[in-house]
């Protein structure tokens, strides 16, 4: 298994821009989630999902969207980039809520100019 | 959003030395989860507690649930030099589906 897999790895984008993180998992885990990571802040939950067509907002939702079209996938879409938005993103997917471990995507650092 | 207070915010200790962090709330819990980040990777799960006063051991690492339920509390004993990298605790409150919220990591250098 190749476990939760994101790309790009890096990216920078202009203010206004658009781009969608790519988040996959092979484990056919139902629960999968998005957080960002900035410096002194620990990691924020953005969006998540506790199956195929099923998503809802974590502690900081604006400016992301997010959907739920297979069990595998779950991608994070910036609809127009902003400075505030620089930041380390890691997807994560578990068997389902806890006890259930999640296991962490190796994270995309997304630049915005 | 919920506030995890971690510290200390980081440490440099000889190898062999014995390590203690700790994380609070000011809400409580019903899960406390202890990380570990190594530089370009995600975080790693290391000890899942569910009960208050829960003590549980991985290895060298033991975690406490702590009895108020507000605080958690991690040891790593004897620390080697890959013990090097970030520590977060994550907490799960009460009614919340899957949410958890971090703290903000105690970074943790062993010196040879």
């Amino acid at each position: 298994n190749a476990g939760v897999t994101q790309t790009p790895k890096f990216q920078v984008l202009k203010t206004g821009q658009s781009m969608t993180l790519q988040c996959a998992q092979d484990m056919n885990h139902e629960y999968m989630s998005w957080y960002r990571q900035d410096p002194g802040m620990g990691l924020r939950l953005i969006h998540y999902s506790v199956g195929a067509g099923i998503t809802d907002q974590g502690e900081v939702p604006n400016g992301y969207n997010v959907s739920r079209s297979t069990t595998e996938d779950f991608p994070l879409r910036l609809l127009s980039a902003a400075p505030s938005q620089t930041s380390v993103y890691f997807c994560a997917s578990s068997l389902g809520p806890q006890p259930y471990e999640q296991y962490f995507g190796p994270g995309t650092r997304l630049t915005v100019t | 959003g919920q506030q995890l207070n971690q510290s200390p915010q980081s440490m440099f200790i000889q190898e062999g030395e014995d390590v203690s962090m700790n994380c609070t709330s000011s809400s409580i819990f019903n899960t406390w989860l202890w990380y570990k980040q190594d530089p370009g990777e995600g975080p790693v799960l290391l000890i899942a507690l569910y009960k208050a006063g829960e003590l549980t051991s991985n290895g060298r690492l033991t975690a406490q649930f702590g009895i108020t339920r507000k605080d958690s509390f991690l040891n790593i004993s004897a620390s080697i030099p890959s013990d090097v990298g970030i520590y977060f605790c994550a907490g799960q409150p009460p009614n919340t589906g899957n949410q958890f919220y971090f703290g903000t990591g105690t970074s943790l250098t062993v010196i040879p």
